[in-house]
């Protein structure tokens, strides 16, 4: 099973700041099988980047992924005020269990 | 437009079993291949429960292995959970999903998620 650590726990920037969320494997897999999901209160994940880099249908392009192996990251360039919320990276269509981070909480500072 | 709609009891006595459906609306079940549940305690992240194929076959992860059960019925476009033995810890809310390519392009949809709580 992949263990998926997220960092920081919490992110405490202000609009118009850029953000940097990190999810590091236990070990190495295919960068075409991560993705990072945003949740709000109250709602169910919305899917954001999947294959690591591809942006999801609709997503503004100021959210961007990267990496590879077992280091993948999350950039919000430029925060709005509806990019405060609690995000997610998941390893998911290959071997499964499709194991979930804990989460980064984006907060407003 | 696919939708997804979780029921079930929101109220479980510890040591009984879980059940939940997910309706399918709006297109085949057995136009996706693979459904799935994931969880999320209040408060808390997100667990990955398993996945269903519309043939059956299922994935479930390890931590909940023995006490998961899923299932599909073409018929009524729907699949279901079940989880037996359940206890505090088992309180979350649970969302039924489903990931696909189109072309080249993964698409997912998520049910509303409904609060299971287990409590005497």
């Amino acid at each position: 099973e992949i263990v998926l650590t997220q960092s920081p726990g919490t992110l405490s920037l202000s609009p118009g700041e850029r953000a940097t969320l990190s999810c590091r494997a236990s070990q190495s897999f295919s960068s075409s099988y991560l993705a990072w999901y945003q949740q709000k209160p109250g709602q169910a994940p919305r899917l954001l980047i999947y294959g690591a880099s591809s942006r999801a249908t609709g997503i503004p392009d100021r959210f961007s992924g990267s990496g590879s192996g077992t280091d993948f990251t999350l950039t919000i360039s430029r925060l709005e005020p509806e990019d405060f919320a609690v995000y997610y990276c998941q390893q998911y269509g290959s071997s499964p269990p499709y194991t979930f981070g804990q989460g980064t909480k984006l907060e407003i500072k | 437009q696919v939708q997804l709609q979780e029921s079930g009891p929101g109220l479980v006595k510890p040591s009984g079993t879980l059940s939940l459906t997910c309706v399918v609306s709006g297109g085949s079940i057995s136009s996706t291949n693979w459904w799935t549940w994931v969880r999320q305690p209040p408060g808390k992240g997100l667990e990955w429960i398993g996945e269903i194929h519309h043939s059956g076959s299922t994935n479930y992860n390890p931590s909940l292995k023995s006490r998961v059960t899923m299932s599909v019925d073409k018929w009524k476009n729907q699949f279901s959970l079940k989880l037996s033995s359940v206890t505090a810890a088992d309180t979350a809310v649970y969302y039924c999903a489903r990931q696909y390519y189109d072309s080249s392009v993964l698409i997912d949809d998520w049910g509303q998620g409904t609060l299971v709580t287990v409590s005497s």
